[in-house]
């Protein structure tokens, strides 16, 4: 399983659009991306997964450029809800009974008035 | 969308003593996963449950220590036996989504103080 580098934490104000870049050098070919969100006291909530170029939801875009071995979660004019913890995943997409997914350490996002 | 729920919210225990804690979820899911969060960290996976076969642990979980049931596709529980206060965490249980297991659901957690 590729290994993700990302921020400890970032600031940032509400209104803004917040980037969060993740780096996997190691993604091997059949590896998606995929980012959670974790409120205090709650479990992770999936937001967004990614193969290549760009993703958008309701949520949030994700970018991924050529050679995939980063990726850039993007959120648009953020609240103050939207703080907590930013998790990037790296591994297989597809079903299989062999996968499992591996959380890094997260990026804490505080977001002030 | 799965909805997940746990029981207890939140416990506490002393030391020596075994608690279960149990997972519902509101559809059959094929795969279910077990983790573990200290205060202030990322996620740990525990052990992987498919109903109908015995749970797959990760290195450094054991199932003497952590067992797993795992008795139709709605339902999961973990204990965690003999706890000492090194076992104050938060645990999770998760289902996938049925795309992948990239892409989970989980639920709201287990707090779990030892003393």
């Amino acid at each position: 399983l590729a290994k993700t580098t990302q921020p400890i934490s970032m600031d940032s104000y509400e209104g803004q659009e917040v980037n969060i870049t993740c780096s996997h050098n190691n993604i091997a070919t059949n590896d998606y991306i995929t980012w959670y969100q974790q409120f205090p006291s709650q479990g992770p909530r999936f937001i967004i997964q990614g193969y290549k170029t760009k993703v958008t939801n309701e949520v949030a875009s994700l970018f991924i450029p050529a050679d995939r071995k980063s990726s850039t979660l993007s959120l648009p004019r953020v609240s103050l809800s939207d703080t907590a913890v930013y998790y990037c995943l790296v591994g297989p997409g597809e079903y299989s009974s062999a996968s499992k997914i591996i959380f890094g350490s997260g990026t804490r996002l505080s977001i002030r008035p | 969308s799965a909805v997940i729920s746990q029981k207890p919210s939140r416990d506490i225990c002393q030391r020596g003593t075994s608690l279960t804690i149990q997972c519902q979820v509101d559809s059959q899911v094929t795969m279910m996963f077990w983790y573990r969060q200290q205060p202030g960290q990322s996620l740990t996976l525990i052990a992987t449950a498919n109903q109908g076969s015995e749970a797959t642990y990760e290195s450094g979980f054991v199932i003497d220590k952590f067992p797993i049931s795992r008795p139709n596709l709605t339902f999961s529980t973990l204990t965690v036996s003999n706890m000492s206060p090194e076992d104050s965490s938060i645990y999770l249980c998760s289902v996938d989504r049925g795309a992948s297991t990239d892409t989970q659901y989980f639920g709201p957690g287990t707090r779990l103080t030892v003393l």
